[in-house]
């Protein structure tokens, strides 16, 4: 296990359908992380989970928005009824408790047209 | 205003330079801060962290944390084509490997040959 690793690469998706990523972490790491970067701008957090537990959501997390991480393994993001404005690069990342700072993916870069 | 700033550039030096990047902060309860590289098309990559005020060398690299200015900056020594990406500051309440980042919007850097 070399990194975070991150599925799709690329998603293009019209507006109004739902999409799903898949996120694979570190696989002795027990936090994941889901963050949102859009050009020109650093990530912005949306939501963390600490083994199977989401500990953490952002308010930009709306409710078409959900994350999952059952068995506190692989982690999924579904955005459901895409609008133009979530195009955006989702980058997942994962850390362990005894150690400083997150490893990341290499991001799903997701087009909504 | 953003809880934490960085100049976007771009910066463009010659290989050799000495490079200075830096970022300010407005919230006090920052205590452990990081910095990022980032290449186009990939997540950021975990360069250097730092707890608290101080001064922290790892080879080229050299992180400083002033807390009372709100300040912190990363010198790279020689720079070189390589080192051509963009550099992401970001800080954290409490411990360091624990919930949300908050970043800075990345410099964009580029070493002329």
């Amino acid at each position: 296990d070399t990194g975070v690793s991150q599925d799709p690469r690329h998603k293009i998706t019209k507006r109004g359908q739902n999409v799903t990523f898949r996120c694979d972490p570190i696989s002795e790491h027990n936090r994941l992380y889901w963050y949102r970067q859009t050009l020109g701008q650093g990530p912005e957090f949306l939501t963390y989970f600490q083994n199977e537990a989401q500990l953490e959501k952002s308010r930009l997390l709306s409710d078409r928005f959900s994350a999952e991480r059952p068995k506190g393994s692989f982690s999924t993001l579904e955005i459901q009824r895409t609008e133009q404005g979530d195009s955006a690069m989702y980058l997942c990342a994962s850390s362990r408790t005894d150690l400083y700072g997150y490893t990341f993916g290499s991001g799903t870069r997701l087009t909504v047209v | 205003q953003k809880e934490v700033e960085q100049d976007p550039g771009p910066l463009s030096v010659p290989e050799g330079a000495i490079v200075s990047l830096n970022c300010t902060y407005s919230n006090s309860a920052f205590q452990y801060f990081m910095w990022y590289r980032q290449y186009s098309r990939k997540g950021p990559e975990l360069l250097m962290y730092t707890y608290s005020s101080g001064n922290k060398e790892d080879g080229r690299f050299t992180a400083q944390v002033d807390k009372s200015s709100k300040y912190i900056s990363l010198f790279i020594r020689d720079s070189q084509p390589s080192d051509s990406a963009t550099y992401l500051c970001a800080m954290t309440h409490g411990s360091g490997n624990t919930g949300k980042l908050i970043f800075g919007q990345g410099t964009t850097l580029q070493v002329k040959p």
